[in-house]
């Protein structure tokens, strides 16, 4: 089946650098995407989103930049802060039928101080 | 917290045993989505309902599996004669239609032993 996939599992940076955590898709047809945040025992935290129509999106200390000619999606978290410590997962969903999201295995982001 | 609760949070069972999850979204959402999580993976798609109906449902929920969703607010999630390959965590999203954005509950983590 069609899945989105992560090109890193694990990543590690310095309190305070960027971050960037990267993610291919497969459904071209796939008109939404999403960030959530994992934290150990608990439930996937949205971070922030982007519809098909859009390049780029920002939030607070996150964007998220689409590129949609090769299929692919980022994550930037700025300034980071150890609370930032998680595995990210981004997911994509068709804009047909249930609408459910399709996730990639997730990237445990670690924050060194 | 997301407004989506779930119950239990944490069920140890026997093999063979029958066990059943309550998701409560957030009240104005109805949409809910069940979902379930395996280490290391991210969360995969199990059914979902449109109010009471349920009207999409995975190849990965088996004949053991059922969910419901009566009035159209709580959800149900039963498992009957649990194997050890159903020890997941067991996650509920709800959504608002027109909206895409899924919240997450906390997930229930099921041990069958």
């Amino acid at each position: 089946g069609e899945s989105v996939g992560l090109h890193l599992p694990t990543l590690s940076v310095q309190e305070g650098d960027n971050s960037i955590i990267n993610c291919a898709y497969s459904n071209s047809a796939s008109d939404y995407f999403i960030w959530y945040k994992q934290e150990s025992g608990k439930g996937p935290q949205f971070i922030i989103d982007i519809r098909s129509n859009m390049d780029k999106r920002q939030g607070q200390r996150v964007t998220v930049l689409l590129n949609k000619t090769v299929k692919h999606l980022s994550l930037q978290i700025a300034a980071t802060q150890p609370g930032d410590s998680a595995v990210y997962f981004c997911a994509e969903t068709l804009p047909q039928g249930a609408q459910k999201l399709v996730f990639g295995q997730g990237t445990r982001l670690t924050i060194n101080p | 917290d997301t407004g989506v609760s779930q119950d239990p949070r944490h069920k140890i069972t026997k093999r063979g045993q029958n066990v059943t999850f309550r998701c409560d979204p957030i009240s104005e959402h109805n949409r809910l989505y069940w979902y379930r999580q395996t280490l290391g993976q991210g969360p995969e798609f199990l059914t979902y309902f449109q109010n009471e109906a349920q009207l999409e449902k995975s190849r990965l929920l088996s004949d053991r599996f059922s969910a419901e969703r009566p009035k159209g607010s709580f959800s149900t999630l039963e498992i009957q004669r649990t194997e050890q390959g159903d020890s997941a965590m067991y996650l509920c999203a709800s959504r608002q239609t027109g909206l895409e954005t899924q919240y997450f509950g906390p997930g229930t983590r099921l041990l069958v032993l």
